[in-house]
């Protein structure tokens, strides 16, 4: 059974410009979310995504934004970048729904920020 | 906002050892959570413990939900060298949402042979 998919693993970006990030979860997994992982602040929720709605969202500016597609697939964008949002940003999916912390992640994908 | 401290930030130890390490909180879960982060991977699930006093085995692993609801313990027995990583801790607050589940900084473990 493939795991959760990320996509791209490692990028590099300049500041004022802007990324997509993309995440396929498990095959019957509906329920994404996004982490922001740094070594400073650790893992810092993004959002939670469950049948193409946001359920939550974390503590990040508008800059950070999510979208989940009907297959379950998720995006992730951040505008503007700054040189601050060099991090590794984790993609989890749940097979129990979204009220669940039994998360599956993948592998990350690894923003630098120049 | 609510915090969980992780300690200790990182350990060394032979092979062999036991390990043990412990997350504290103010605040009260109801749900506690232990992740494995391997280099290059994202973190992966060792064990979930769901009721106040349970204690759970996965393996050489075993976690314990403490009886205050505001802390819990890992301790990894017999460590071998494939036991390296960084092990984070998670609490999650009553109301369920992957949005009120906290991750500890995490307790990096080295393991010598």
């Amino acid at each position: 059974k493939a795991g959760v998919t990320q996509t791209p693993r490692y990028l590099i970006k300049t500041r004022g410009q802007q990324v997509t990030l993309s995440c396929s979860p498990i095959s019957g997994h509906r329920s994404v979310s996004w982490y922001q992982q740094t070594p400073g602040q650790g893992l810092q929720f993004l959002f939670e995504y469950f049948s193409e709605t946001q359920r939550n969202k974390g503590n990040f500016p508008g800059r950070f934004s999510g979208r989940q597609f009907s297959n379950s697939r998720s995006e992730m964008n951040v505008s503007t970048l700054e040189l601050g949002d060099s991090a590794l940003y984790l993609c989890a999916s749940t097979l129990r729904g979204p009220t669940t912390g039994e998360l599956f992640f993948g592998e990350g994908s690894r923003l630098t920020v120049l | 906002g609510q915090q969980l401290n992780q300690s200790p930030q990182s350990m060394f130890i032979q092979e062999g050892e036991d390990v043990s390490m412990n997350c504290t909180s103010s605040s009260i879960f109801n749900t506690w959570l232990w992740y494995k982060q391997e280099p290059g991977e994202g973190p992966v699930l060792l064990i979930a413990l769901y009721k106040a006093g349970e204690l759970t085995s996965n393996g050489r692993l075993t976690a314990q939900f403490g009886i205050t609801r505001k802390d819990s313990f890992l301790n990894i027995s017999a460590s071998i060298p494939s036991d390296v990583g960084i092990y984070f801790c998670a609490g999650q607050l009553y109301g369920g949402s992957q949005g009120n589940l906290i991750f500890g900084k995490g307790t990096k473990l080295s393991v010598k042979p």
